[in-house]
């Protein structure tokens, strides 16, 4: 079965640092990859996805992830935080080829805090 | 605008007391199914629909039920709740397999006392 390893509980980022969420993710075939964000009071919000191809992957609001198969890794990055990137990032994933239920196996979350 | 709605976002109950959390989605998708979200633990699947009349356990089934009558609806049934369902609540939906992402509501926070 798929599953999601954030080994970070929270992330203190400076205001205009580069900013980094790690996860990791082990699967029985080839994954897809997704980062979500959720701010207060609010559902979860698509960010990016890796299906295949390049490595690097660009998403919603200056963020890109980086897929490298054999650490079995998918990091969120951004270049220089703002203090609006606070919130908390989920990493998910799903298995392919599928047999049965569709399931996004999710990380246990990341709280990120970006200090002015 | 392309969406899932959920109803209620806020709900405190009694145990024991049935309801209805309603979800539905404007986007014609396939699959949807519910999530429940707790600190530490991320999101865990409860029910998820590949669908119409087709439904399926998830990780963390006991105490709900779902339905699917109607493409767009996948309502949440807690039939007698009981404090350890007090949780934040998430419906999602997608086009069918494989790579599409999900869409998700904005939430139910539930309580039971």
């Amino acid at each position: 079965a798929q599953s999601v390893a954030q080994p970070e509980d929270q992330v203190n980022v400076a205001e205009g640092n580069p900013l980094t969420v790690k996860c990791t993710y082990s699967v029985s075939g080839n994954p897809y990859l997704f980062w979500y964000v959720q701010y207060p009071n609010r559902g979860l919000q698509f960010l990016l996805k890796y299906i295949t191809g390049d490595n690097l992957v660009k998403g919603s609001y200056g963020f890109e992830a980086e897929f490298n198969k054999s650490q079995t890794s998918f990091h969120l990055k951004k270049p220089s935080a703002l203090v609006s990137d606070s919130a908390l990032y989920f990493c998910a994933v799903r298995d392919y080829p599928l047999y049965g239920n569709n399931r996004l196996a999710f990380g246990k979350g990341n709280q990120v805090v970006v200090i002015p | 605008e392309a969406q899932v709605t959920q109803n209620p976002r806020y709900l405190i109950t009694v145990t024991g007391k049935k309801l209805t959390v309603t979800c539905s989605q404007n986007m014609n998708h396939e699959y949807m199914s519910w999530y429940r979200q707790d600190p530490g633990l991320g999101l865990r699947q409860i029910y998820y629909s590949m669908n119409v009349e087709v439904t399926d356990k998830g990780d963390v089934p006991e105490g709900y039920k779902v339905s699917r009558k109607e493409k767009r609806n996948f309502p949440l049934i807690l039939e007698s709740p009981s404090p350890n369902q007090t949780s934040l609540y998430f419906c999602a939906s997608s086009h069918g397999r494989g790579p599409t992402e999900a869409f998700f509501g904005q939430g139910t926070r539930l309580t039971v006392v």
